[in-house]
Protein backbone atom coordinates (compact mmCIF):
# COMPACT_ATOMS: atom_id res chain seq x y z
CA UNK A 1 0.00 0.00 0.00
CA UNK A 2 1.03 3.44 0.21
CA UNK A 3 3.62 4.61 2.29
CA UNK A 4 5.79 7.99 3.31
CA UNK A 5 9.02 7.03 5.01
CA UNK A 6 9.97 10.92 6.80
CA UNK A 7 13.53 12.04 8.74
CA UNK A 8 12.96 10.92 12.36
CA UNK A 9 13.75 13.95 14.84
CA UNK A 10 13.95 15.82 16.46
CA UNK A 11 16.00 18.46 14.39
CA UNK A 12 17.41 21.04 16.07
CA UNK A 13 18.82 24.16 14.24
CA UNK A 14 20.43 27.52 15.13
CA UNK A 15 18.45 30.92 13.47
CA UNK A 16 19.49 31.39 9.86
CA UNK A 17 20.88 27.85 9.30
CA UNK A 18 19.50 25.55 6.82
CA UNK A 19 17.07 23.12 6.58
CA UNK A 20 16.25 20.05 4.71
CA UNK A 21 13.89 17.48 6.25
CA UNK A 22 13.62 14.20 4.12
CA UNK A 23 10.39 12.18 3.17
CA UNK A 24 10.27 9.73 0.28
CA UNK A 25 7.10 7.81 -0.72
CA UNK A 26 5.72 4.43 -2.08
CA UNK A 27 2.84 4.76 -4.15
CA UNK A 28 0.59 3.82 -6.92
CA UNK A 29 0.18 6.16 -9.91
CA UNK A 30 0.97 9.81 -9.32
CA UNK A 31 -0.51 11.07 -6.27
CA UNK A 32 -0.28 14.67 -5.14
CA UNK A 33 2.41 15.78 -2.15
CA UNK A 34 1.99 17.94 0.61
CA UNK A 35 3.70 19.34 3.08
CA UNK A 36 1.80 20.37 6.71
CA UNK A 37 2.90 22.10 9.61
CA UNK A 38 1.45 21.93 13.28
CA UNK A 39 2.61 24.04 15.72
CA UNK A 40 1.85 23.08 19.33
CA UNK A 41 -1.86 22.67 20.88
CA UNK A 42 -2.98 23.30 17.16
CA UNK A 43 -4.49 21.28 13.92
CA UNK A 44 -2.63 21.11 10.50
CA UNK A 45 -1.58 23.27 8.72
CA UNK A 46 -0.78 23.49 4.69
CA UNK A 47 2.32 24.71 3.61
CA UNK A 48 2.73 24.00 0.71
CA UNK A 49 2.41 20.84 -2.37
CA UNK A 50 2.78 19.84 -5.53
CA UNK A 51 0.55 18.05 -8.09
CA UNK A 52 2.59 16.48 -10.39
CA UNK A 53 6.60 15.42 -11.21
CA UNK A 54 9.00 18.21 -11.39
CA UNK A 55 6.53 20.40 -9.49
CA UNK A 56 7.79 22.48 -7.15
CA UNK A 57 5.69 24.18 -4.06
CA UNK A 58 6.88 26.81 -2.47
CA UNK A 59 5.75 29.06 0.72
CA UNK A 60 7.02 31.37 3.37
CA UNK A 61 10.34 30.49 1.97
CA UNK A 62 9.94 26.79 1.82
CA UNK A 63 10.19 24.95 -1.00
CA UNK A 64 9.61 21.35 -2.07
CA UNK A 65 10.39 19.33 -5.05
CA UNK A 66 8.25 16.51 -6.22
CA UNK A 67 11.19 13.66 -8.19
CA UNK A 68 9.54 10.99 -9.71
CA UNK A 69 12.28 9.45 -10.28
CA UNK A 70 13.83 9.05 -6.83
CA UNK A 71 10.20 8.77 -5.61
CA UNK A 72 11.01 11.92 -2.95
CA UNK A 73 9.62 15.37 -1.97
CA UNK A 74 12.29 16.80 0.03
CA UNK A 75 11.10 20.02 2.08
CA UNK A 76 14.25 23.04 2.56
CA UNK A 77 14.12 26.79 3.34
CA UNK A 78 17.44 28.34 3.33
CA UNK A 79 16.75 30.74 6.88
CA UNK A 80 15.27 29.17 9.27
CA UNK A 81 13.76 31.56 11.90
CA UNK A 82 12.48 30.39 15.66
CA UNK A 83 9.10 30.99 14.61
CA UNK A 84 9.25 27.92 12.52
CA UNK A 85 9.75 25.84 15.48
CA UNK A 86 6.78 23.17 15.03
CA UNK A 87 6.27 19.63 13.70
CA UNK A 88 6.22 18.90 10.18
CA UNK A 89 4.24 16.49 8.10
CA UNK A 90 5.13 15.00 4.61
CA UNK A 91 1.92 13.51 3.35
CA UNK A 92 0.43 11.74 -0.13
CA UNK A 93 -2.38 12.32 -1.33
CA UNK A 94 -5.16 9.30 -2.48
CA UNK A 95 -5.76 8.25 -6.08
CA UNK A 96 -9.14 8.63 -7.90
CA UNK A 97 -12.15 9.72 -5.93
CA UNK A 98 -10.22 8.48 -2.10
CA UNK A 99 -9.42 12.06 -0.38
CA UNK A 100 -7.37 10.28 2.30
CA UNK A 101 -4.10 11.76 2.93
CA UNK A 102 -1.28 9.36 4.43
CA UNK A 103 0.92 10.62 6.29
CA UNK A 104 4.99 10.15 7.83
CA UNK A 105 5.47 10.28 10.87
CA UNK A 106 6.58 13.87 11.80
CA UNK A 107 9.80 15.80 12.38
CA UNK A 108 10.00 18.01 14.98
CA UNK A 109 12.15 21.05 14.56
CA UNK A 110 13.27 23.66 16.93
CA UNK A 111 15.29 26.87 16.14
CA UNK A 112 17.33 28.24 18.59
CA UNK A 113 17.99 31.55 18.81
CA UNK B 1 -13.51 32.91 4.77
CA UNK B 2 -13.97 31.14 8.26
CA UNK B 3 -11.69 27.80 8.53
CA UNK B 4 -12.93 24.39 9.84
CA UNK B 5 -14.02 24.52 12.96
CA UNK B 6 -14.52 21.71 15.58
CA UNK B 7 -16.45 21.26 18.78
CA UNK B 8 -15.50 20.82 21.57
CA UNK B 9 -11.70 21.53 21.28
CA UNK B 10 -11.48 19.46 24.53
CA UNK B 11 -13.30 16.47 26.27
CA UNK B 12 -13.09 14.24 28.69
CA UNK B 13 -14.60 11.03 29.26
CA UNK B 14 -14.75 7.45 31.15
CA UNK B 15 -14.47 4.34 29.30
CA UNK B 16 -17.28 2.60 28.39
CA UNK B 17 -19.09 5.96 27.27
CA UNK B 18 -19.38 7.29 24.12
CA UNK B 19 -18.40 10.24 22.38
CA UNK B 20 -19.97 12.58 19.78
CA UNK B 21 -17.66 14.67 17.56
CA UNK B 22 -18.77 17.80 15.59
CA UNK B 23 -16.78 19.65 12.42
CA UNK B 24 -18.18 22.69 10.27
CA UNK B 25 -16.09 22.43 7.12
CA UNK B 26 -15.26 25.65 4.98
CA UNK B 27 -18.14 26.82 3.28
CA UNK B 28 -18.57 25.51 0.05
CA UNK B 29 -16.52 22.54 0.14
CA UNK B 30 -18.61 19.24 0.38
CA UNK B 31 -16.04 17.05 1.50
CA UNK B 32 -14.88 15.99 4.72
CA UNK B 33 -12.51 13.96 6.18
CA UNK B 34 -11.32 12.59 9.51
CA UNK B 35 -8.34 11.46 11.03
CA UNK B 36 -7.02 10.65 14.82
CA UNK B 37 -3.73 11.90 15.94
CA UNK B 38 -1.89 9.32 18.94
CA UNK B 39 1.85 9.47 20.01
CA UNK B 40 2.35 6.38 18.69
CA UNK B 41 0.61 5.48 15.88
CA UNK B 42 0.63 9.06 14.36
CA UNK B 43 -2.17 10.29 11.72
CA UNK B 44 -4.10 7.78 10.88
CA UNK B 45 -7.58 8.41 8.65
CA UNK B 46 -10.67 7.31 9.64
CA UNK B 47 -13.42 8.03 7.17
CA UNK B 48 -14.39 10.53 4.41
CA UNK B 49 -18.03 12.04 3.86
CA UNK B 50 -18.97 13.35 0.47
CA UNK B 51 -22.47 14.59 -0.27
CA UNK B 52 -23.59 12.95 3.07
CA UNK B 53 -22.30 9.43 1.91
CA UNK B 54 -19.14 7.56 3.57
CA UNK B 55 -16.61 7.62 0.47
CA UNK B 56 -14.47 5.79 2.00
CA UNK B 57 -12.74 4.64 5.44
CA UNK B 58 -9.82 3.45 7.13
CA UNK B 59 -9.07 0.26 9.13
CA UNK B 60 -10.89 1.43 12.72
CA UNK B 61 -13.10 -0.97 14.59
CA UNK B 62 -17.16 -0.18 13.91
CA UNK B 63 -16.92 1.81 17.23
CA UNK B 64 -15.98 4.71 15.01
CA UNK B 65 -18.28 5.79 12.54
CA UNK B 66 -19.76 8.89 11.33
CA UNK B 67 -22.36 11.20 9.21
CA UNK B 68 -22.53 14.11 7.16
CA UNK B 69 -25.86 16.19 7.03
CA UNK B 70 -27.32 18.27 4.21
CA UNK B 71 -25.08 21.25 4.92
CA UNK B 72 -22.05 19.31 4.84
CA UNK B 73 -21.49 19.81 8.36
CA UNK B 74 -20.19 16.22 10.29
CA UNK B 75 -20.25 14.55 13.25
CA UNK B 76 -18.12 11.85 14.76
CA UNK B 77 -19.15 9.16 17.53
CA UNK B 78 -17.23 7.02 19.27
CA UNK B 79 -19.10 4.25 21.29
CA UNK B 80 -17.70 2.46 24.38
CA UNK B 81 -14.63 4.47 24.77
CA UNK B 82 -11.78 2.71 25.65
CA UNK B 83 -7.95 4.01 27.42
CA UNK B 84 -6.91 4.19 23.48
CA UNK B 85 -9.29 5.51 22.20
CA UNK B 86 -7.75 9.11 23.77
CA UNK B 87 -6.29 11.25 21.14
CA UNK B 88 -6.05 14.48 18.85
CA UNK B 89 -9.00 14.18 16.59
CA UNK B 90 -8.31 16.37 13.57
CA UNK B 91 -11.47 16.78 10.57
CA UNK B 92 -10.65 18.33 7.16
CA UNK B 93 -12.32 19.90 4.31
CA UNK B 94 -11.84 19.85 0.51
CA UNK B 95 -13.01 21.79 -1.83
CA UNK B 96 -14.75 20.76 -5.27
CA UNK B 97 -12.68 21.34 -9.02
CA UNK B 98 -8.67 21.79 -9.33
CA UNK B 99 -8.45 21.92 -5.15
CA UNK B 100 -9.91 18.23 -4.31
CA UNK B 101 -7.42 16.69 -3.07
CA UNK B 102 -6.06 19.52 -0.97
CA UNK B 103 -7.45 19.17 2.59
CA UNK B 104 -7.59 21.82 5.37
CA UNK B 105 -8.04 21.25 8.44
CA UNK B 106 -9.26 22.35 11.90
CA UNK B 107 -7.74 22.67 15.18
CA UNK B 108 -8.84 19.10 16.24
CA UNK B 109 -11.11 18.12 19.49
CA UNK B 110 -8.41 16.43 22.05
CA UNK B 111 -10.21 13.64 23.83
CA UNK B 112 -8.85 12.10 27.57
CA UNK B 113 -10.53 8.77 28.28
CA UNK B 114 -9.97 7.94 31.90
Amino acid sequence: GDSVTQMEGPVTLSEEAFLTINCTYTATGYPSLFWYVQYPGEGLQLLLKATKADDKGSNKGFEATYRKETTSFHLEKGSVQVSDSAVYFCALGGSGSARQLTFGSGTQLTVLP
Amino acid sequence: KAGVTQTPRYLIKTRGQQVTLSCSPISGHRSVSWYQQTPGQGLQFLFEYFSETQRNKGNFPGRFSGRQFSNSRSEMNVSTLELGDSALYLCASSPRGLDQETQYFGPGTRLLVL
